[in-house]
């Protein structure tokens, strides 16, 4: 069984740049796969970021761009601020309709 | 606008079920799916299955024998029964509108206890 996989945690300096990444146990992650991208903090409902890759949600900053980055998709937060402080959520599409979440990145900016 | 509603409370071995009521737009429009996503307390999310209008369905592999979503465009609904629960099954329960089968937008997600 394929797993989706995220870095567990990741820390960035304000102001900074950084890059979560979105894999697969067997295979690699392609436009085929519609990476998507959820912010959510504590408490609250998942915010829709980023879907077909690099498509940005309504009202969603340019700080927050998506891509494929060799074999996985990458969800980039320039200019990172405090409340960017969050778990990443990456969902891809498996084929079938069927969609798997990868297990989060909690983000730290200190 | 997505608003969940249902049993906060289900004992185990019954049926969970909850509905997903759509406002400000057509359930029947055949640019979505309609979605559940779950995240049990203290954990990641988990995508459970969704439903086009004309009631084709996609289902988590390992849900496929207890899970049915299903459309009533009557009534700009659709729904999630959940059968056979178990603690395991306790979670905040959210619905979606989705493109293909990536959710777009979210209710507010309502708590479901699994509990005698």
């Amino acid at each position: 069984q394929t797993v989706v996989t995220q870095e567990p945690s990741f820390s960035v300096s304000p102001g900074g740049t950084v890059t979560l990444t979105c894999g697969l146990t067997s295979g690699s992650v392609t436009t085929t796969n519609f990476p998507s991208w959820y912010q959510q903090t504590p408490g609250q409902t998942p915010r829709t970021l980023i879907y077909s890759t690099d498509t940005r949600s309504s009202g969603v900053p340019d700080r927050f761009s998506g891509s494929i980055v060799g074999n996985k998709a990458a969800l980039t937060i320039t200019g990172a601020q405090a409340d960017d402080e969050s778990v990443y959520y990456c969902l891809l599409h498996m084929g079938s309709g069927i969609s798997v979440f990868g297990g989060g990145t909690k983000l730290t900016v200190l | 606008q997505l608003q969940e509603s249902g049993p906060g409370l289900v004992k185990p071995s019954e049926t969970l079920s909850l509905t997903c009521t759509l406002s400000g737009g057509s359930i029947s429009s055949d640019r979505f799916y309609w979605g559940w996503i779950r995240q049990p307390p203290g954990k990641g999310l988990e995508w459970i299955g969704s439903v086009y209008y004309n009631g084709i369905t996609s289902y988590k592999p390992s849900l496929k024998s207890r899970i049915t979503i299903s459309v009533d465009m009557s009534k700009n609904q659709f729904s999630l029964r959940l059968r056979s629960v178990t603690a395991a099954d306790t979670a905040v329960y959210y619905c979606a509108r989705q493109g293909g089968a990536t959710p777009l937008d979210w209710g507010q997600g309502t708590l479901v206890t699994v509990s005698s």
